[in-house]
C-alpha cells in the first residue's frame, strides 16, 4: 500500500526566505506527482503535476522535483511571501490507480511579515 | 467555467438521518472523486468514477454509496449517517488519469 509522509508538518519562516518542503513515497512504481495548496476552510488547488518520466516542474517561484527510485519530491519555494501561508499537500498516483490519489498529510507554511 | 461545485457547503445530521452530496463539473471530465479529510488522516479516497454510469470503491467505502446518472454529476450518499462520518468532504474531477486534478470547495458534514 502506498504510504507518502511529507516533512515537516510545520513551518514558519520569514518574508523572502527560500525554502523546501519535502515529500517521500514508499512505491516508487507512480504515474505522476502533485503539489496543492490549501487555504484555511477551501478546496484544494493543484499547483504542479511531475510525470513519472519528468524531473522537474517549474511554475512562477515554485519549483518541484521528482526523483522516483529513491521516492522522494521536494517543492521548492523562493522568496516567500505572507501570501504564501497555507498548508501544502503532496499526492501521488498510482500506475494503474485511474488517477485516485494518496495524499500527505501536509505542511503548514507560515510566512510572517 | 464554474469547475467543480459542491452542494451544500455545510450541513448538520443527527445520527441515523440520510443525505446526499451533490458534486458538478462543467469541465466535460471523465473522471471524479470523492474524498473525505480529516485532523491527523489526510485525504482518503471514498469512491470514484471513470465514466458516465461507472463507480468503484475507494480507500474508505463503507457506509458510502455514489451514483453518475449523468456525465456531469458524481453524488454521494450516506444512507444512515454516524458520528464517524463527521469530516469535509471535497469532490474531485480530471480530464485523464494523468492531469490535474480540479478539486470543489468541500462540504463540511457534522453528525450528531
Amino acid at each position: 500500500k502506498q504510504e507518502v509522509t511529507q516533512i515537516p508538518a510545520a513551518l514558519s519562516v520569514p518574508e523572502g526566505e527560500n525554502l523546501v518542503l519535502n515529500c517521500s513515497f514508499t512505491d516508487s512504481a507512480i504515474y505522476n506527482l502533485q503539489w496543492f495548496r490549501q487555504d484555511p476552510g477551501k478546496g484544494l488547488t493543484s499547483l504542479l503535476l511531475i510525470q513519472s518520466s519528468q524531473r522537474e516542474q517549474t511554475s512562477g517561484r515554485l519549483n518541484a522535483s521528482l526523483d522516483k527510485s529513491s521516492g522522494r519530491s521536494t517543492l521548492y519555494i523562493a522568496a516567500s511571501q505572507p501570501g504564501d501561508s497555507a498548508t501544502y499537500l503532496c499526492a501521488v498516483s498510482g500506475g494503474t490507480s485511474y488517477g485516485k490519489l494518496t495524499f500527505g498529510q501536509g505542511t503548514i507554511l507560515t510566512v510572517h511579515p | 467555467n464554474a469547475g467543480v461545485t459542491q452542494t451544500p457547503k455545510f450541513r448538520v445530521l443527527k445520527t441515523g438521518q440520510s443525505m446526499t452530496l451533490l458534486c458538478a463539473q462543467d469541465m466535460n471530465h471523465e473522471y471524479m472523486y470523492w474524498y473525505r479529510q480529516d485532523p491527523g488522516m489526510g485525504l482518503r479516497l471514498i469512491h470514484y468514477s471513470v465514466g458516465e454510469g461507472t463507480t468503484a470503491k475507494g480507500e474508505v467505502p463503507d457506509g458510502y454509496n455514489v451514483s453518475r446518472l449523468k456525465k456531469q454529476n458524481f453524488l454521494l450518499g450516506l444512507e444512515s449517517a454516524a458520528p464517524s462520518q463527521t469530516s469535509v468532504y471535497f469532490c474531485a474531477s480530471s480530464y485523464s488519469p494523468n492531469a490535474r486534478g480540479i478539486f470543489g470547495p468541500g462540504t463540511r458534514l457534522t453528525v450528531l
